[in-house]
């Protein structure tokens, strides 16, 4: 079985500094990992995904994450974060048929 | 492309009313999901269509709560009587093989039962 923890549920941060979202999962397979940004009232966005390859991914509004799969995480980091940052975000595992196993959110909140 | 539709956006029903949603997903997707939002809390997987046939509903309180997908496009979700612990966003989400792993979602209804 797979399951997702995201170790924070807020992280409160002041604008122009660096965030991470940590989030640790298992999986007795290989996997799929994800990070889905939902904005107030909205459905999630796709924010980022590894399938292979790079361990380091990037999204094109700055985020990035790195599979470790030696720690089993797959943390998000942003240098330099703005207040339109402000969102839940969740990190996803999916193994097989691509169903999405989801995390319980970290509430990211940025502050002037 | 038009991204996946839901609605309605809101509903508020009394407990032991039954309620519909509905979801028009991307068109060409084979695979559809609905997903339960509870306040606080990640998105549970309730059901994972392929085409027409279920591939998983494992999760689906079965007692109240059904879902079809006739024709193996549109998809409704039905609840029926719903409970107070049902409040929670029903979110639908489509993928295809082309697409790769991932979905795309809808924007969700947002259920509350009084």
């Amino acid at each position: 079985a797979q399951s997702v923890t995201q170790l924070d549920s807020q992280v409160p941060v002041f604008e122009e500094a660096p965030v991470e979202l940590r989030c640790n999962y298992s999986s007795s397979v290989s996997v799929y990992l994800f990070w889905y940004v939902q904005y107030p009232n909205q459905g999630l966005q796709l924010l980022l995904k590894y399938l292979s390859g790079s361990t380091l991914v990037e999204s094109i509004n700055g985020f990035e994450a790195e599979f470790n799969k030696s720690q089993t995480s797959f943390h998000l980091r942003k240098p330099s974060v703005h207040i339109s940052d402000t969102a839940e975000y969740f990190c996803a595992v999916s193994g097989g048929y691509n169903k999405l196993i989801f995390g319980a959110g970290t509430r990211l909140a940025v502050h002037p | 492309e038009a991204g996946v539709a839901q609605s309605p956006r809101y509903k508020i029903i009394e407990k032991r009313q039954s309620v519909a949603f509905w979801c028009n997903p991307i068109s060409g997707h084979a695979t559809l999901y609905w997903y339960q939002q509870i306040l606080g809390q990640g998105p549970k997987l309730l059901i994972q269509f392929q085409n027409n046939g279920v591939v998983d509903d494992s999760q689906l309180p079965k007692d109240r709560f059904s879902a079809e997908r006739l024709k193996g496009v549109d998809s409704t979700l039905k609840i029926q009587p719903a409970k107070l612990e049902d409040s929670a966003v029903y979110l639908c989400a489509s993928s295809s093989i082309k697409q790769g792993p991932g979905y795309t979602f809808g924007s969700g209804t947002r259920l509350t039962v009084v």
